[in-house]
């Protein structure tokens, strides 16, 4: 069974504090993404990777960092979280850009205090 | 640009079809249908692919408009199991990543 596992569901930060969501995927894939989901605005992406160490930014990076150091990892570091940094985080990953199916993980929901 | 999604939200009983457009300002060469219960993950439905071509479930299907600017999501003999949110991924070209709409909330009422 394919799996994208994120290692928290649910995380409580303090404004200021450093980051770390992690993401991990058995499915050998090249693209790997960061999408950050609040209501009524659908996903909306961070960062994605199309190789290791290689990173592009999405629609809203600013405040966001990424890392994958190991094809199967990627992880989204917020270098000084603020509350409007509260939301559900999403991770995913494809084979394929735009022409195969994303597997997404259970999501982490982040809520900075 | 974010695609739009219509209807925002839909109550249907048991048995009924349903319909869910995605619209964007522009030719489109992919979308990606997804269904996200509540507390979980989004789970993939189909990709409609500009030359019409379709990967997916076979109880569910989707069709462009003529200027390929719209896609409908189809869904016939409603189940209770359909209920959640559906997503729609858009892509102009086969080189850039997804931009989703901002869902469309499915309800079927037994």
């Amino acid at each position: 069974d394919v799996k994208v596992t994120q290692s928290s569901r649910y995380l409580v930060k303090r404004t200021g504090e450093k980051v770390f969501l992690e993401c991990v995927q058995d499915m050998d894939h090249e693209n790997m993404f960061w999408y950050r989901q609040d209501p009524g605005l659908g996903l909306r992406l961070i960062y994605f990777s199309y190789d290791v160490k290689m990173k592009e930014k999405g629609d809203i990076p600013e405040g966001y960092s990424v890392s994958r150091e190991k094809k199967e990892r990627f992880s989204l570091i917020l270098e000084s979280a603020s509350t409007n940094q509260t939301s559900m985080y999403l991770c995913a990953s494809s084979l394929g850009l735009t022409n195969t199916e994303a597997f997404f993980g259970q999501g982490t929901r982040l809520t900075v205090v | 640009q974010q695609p739009v999604q219509s209807p925002q939200a839909v109550i249907l009983r048991e048995g009924e079809d349903a319909v869910i457009n995605c619209s964007s300002s522009k030719a489109l060469y992919s979308v990606h249908w997804y269904r996200q219960k509540h507390g979980e993950a989004p789970v993939f439905l189909m990709i409609l692919l500009k030359g019409g071509e379709q990967k997916g479930h076979d109880k569910i299907s989707a069709s462009f408009n003529e200027k390929k600017q719209q896609s409908s999501l189809y869904l016939t003999a409603s189940q209770l199991s359909y209920s959640g949110t559906y997503f729609c991924g858009t892509a102009m070209d086969s080189n850039y990543q997804l931009i989703w709409g901002a869902g469309t909330k499915l309800i079927i009422k037994p």
